[in-house]
């Protein structure tokens, strides 16, 4: 098993254009985040898919859209983007269930530099 | 509502020396808790974790015990390897809604031969 999987590892972008940044996964887990790290802050949430067909706002959602593809798929997308979202990406996945402990896997980080 | 403070770093040790690193939270009722680590280069990985109250949560050497009376989740380790080195984050997941984490600011540890 892959686990999770990000493309691409490194991105830079200049200030307005779009990209968008993707994940994958292959352990039939139902939910999905998105995450940026920053020095300092730790880890943000910016959106999340309990499910496939649901997406909801993080923490820090705004700049932002995502889009759950399928069951596996979890997408990211800048569409103008801005120097304050230089970060690392990160992607992770999870069991949904009652039990509030289910451990969530992170994917190997996209590292994007805005200029 | 839900945060978690971290001890600054960074951290240096040298080898074979006692480790601890501090957390404690905001909450409201009783999350569960974690420690995540971070390798260079890498994505992050569950170390360990604890679901209530005076849990110990344990692996490869660490442990970390549940302590609600103080809110806290301190990582330690008795005797630190180079290999530890990374950064570590702690987090907690609240009890009630959706299955999302919120995470300290992390600690940078790094173990001098």
């Amino acid at each position: 098993n892959a686990g999770v999987t990000q493309t691409p590892k490194f991105q830079v972008l200049k200030t307005g254009q779009s990209m968008t940044l993707q994940c994958a996964q292959d352990m039939n887990h139902n939910s999905m985040y998105w995450y940026r790290q920053d020095p300092g802050m730790g880890l943000r949430l910016i959106y999340y898919s309990a499910s496939e067909g649901t997406t909801d706002k993080g923490e820090v959602p705004n700049g932002y859209n995502v889009s759950r593809l399928n069951k596996r798929e979890f997408s990211l997308r800048l569409e103008s983007a801005a120097p304050s979202q230089t970060s690392v990406y990160f992607c992770a996945s999870s069991e949904t269930g009652g039990r509030s402990d289910n451990e969530q896997f992170f994917g190997p980080g996209t590292r994007l530099t805005v200029l | 509502g839900n945060s978690v403070t971290q001890m600054e770093g960074p951290v240096t040790l040298s080898e074979e020396a006692f480790l601890t690193i501090n957390c404690t939270y905001t909450a409201t009722g009783y999350p569960s808790l974690f420690w995540y680590v971070q390798y260079p280069g890498e994505g992050l990985q569950l170390l360990l974790k604890a679901t209530k109250a005076d849990d110990k949560g344990s692996n490869k050497g660490f442990e970390a015990t549940y302590r609600k009376e103080t809110t806290s989740f301190h990582l330690e380790k008795g005797s630190v390897q180079v290999s530890d080195s990374a950064v570590y984050f702690c987090a907690l997941r609240p009890l009630q809604g959706a299955q999302k984490l919120v995470f300290g600011q992390g600690t940078r540890l790094t173990i001098n031969p």
